[in-house]
């Protein structure tokens, strides 16, 4: 069936290095994605999203690129800090109107001091 | 932003009881929940999606007798996870949909259960 996976299972990073979390989904039919964090034994934390009519969007520190033609999705987190150190996931929105997500396996970022 | 409250962060029960799970939206009303399962290591997996007023839909291969899923508000859910069993230990995470156009989810903080 239609998935969401990761690229990198695990990134290591020198702390105030940026960071780079790739994804690849494959239902081209999504139209809605949104990037978590998740801290050891923590729910996840919504971080950023974009719809698939936007190629990239911006927070603090964040930023997300979509490129529909590869389906892929990357996160990238600016001067990475040691609270950046998380499980980040991808999350596929395939349903209509608030309907669930389709999460990726997730990255492992560990920043290194 | 949005509160999803969960309630126990953790829980060890022994095997043959049963568990409940509550999981609050503090700040808004959802007309519906999601619960997630999640194993060690793994990403989050859809048990089913609780619908205020109406029986959950389950998704594929989850028991809805082992699982069962009340929707009695439009601010409460509960899992209540019948006849433990020790593979049934896992991290349980609940979330609610709300923002603008309601498709942002926000998440409980999840419970850890523990079947010994």
């Amino acid at each position: 069936g239609e998935s969401v996976g990761l690229h990198l299972p695990t990134l290591s990073v020198q702390e105030g290095d940026n960071s780079i979390i790739n994804c690849a989904y494959s239902n081209s039919a999504s139209d809605y994605f949104i990037w978590y964090k998740q801290e050891s034994g923590k729910g996840p934390q919504f971080i950023i999203d974009i719809r698939s009519n936007m190629d990239k969007r911006q927070g603090q520190r964040v930023t997300v690129l979509l490129n529909k033609t590869v389906k892929h999705l990357s996160l990238q987190i600016a001067a990475t800090q040691p609270g950046d150190s998380a499980v980040y996931f991808c999350a596929e929105n395939i349903g209509d109107y608030g309907q669930n997500f389709v999460f990726g396996p997730g990255t492992r970022l560990s920043v290194l001091p | 932003g949005a509160v999803v409250s969960q309630h126990p962060s953790w829980v060890i029960c022994k095997s043959g009881t049963s568990v409940k799970i509550e999981c609050r939206s503090l700040d808004f009303q959802a007309t519906t929940m999601f619960w997630y399962r999640q194993f060690p290591k793994q990403s989050l997996m859809l048990m089913a999606t609780s619908n205020e007023g109406s029986k959950a839909t389950y998704e594929q291969g989850v028991e809805k007798d082992k699982f069962l899923i009340n929707h009695a508000s439009l601010t409460l859910s509960t899992l209540t996870v019948t006849s433990a069993h020790p593979e049934d230990s896992s991290f349980y995470i609940c979330s609610a949909p709300h923002g603008r156009t309601n498709t942002e989810a926000f998440f409980g903080q999840g419970t850890r259960l523990t079947v010994v």
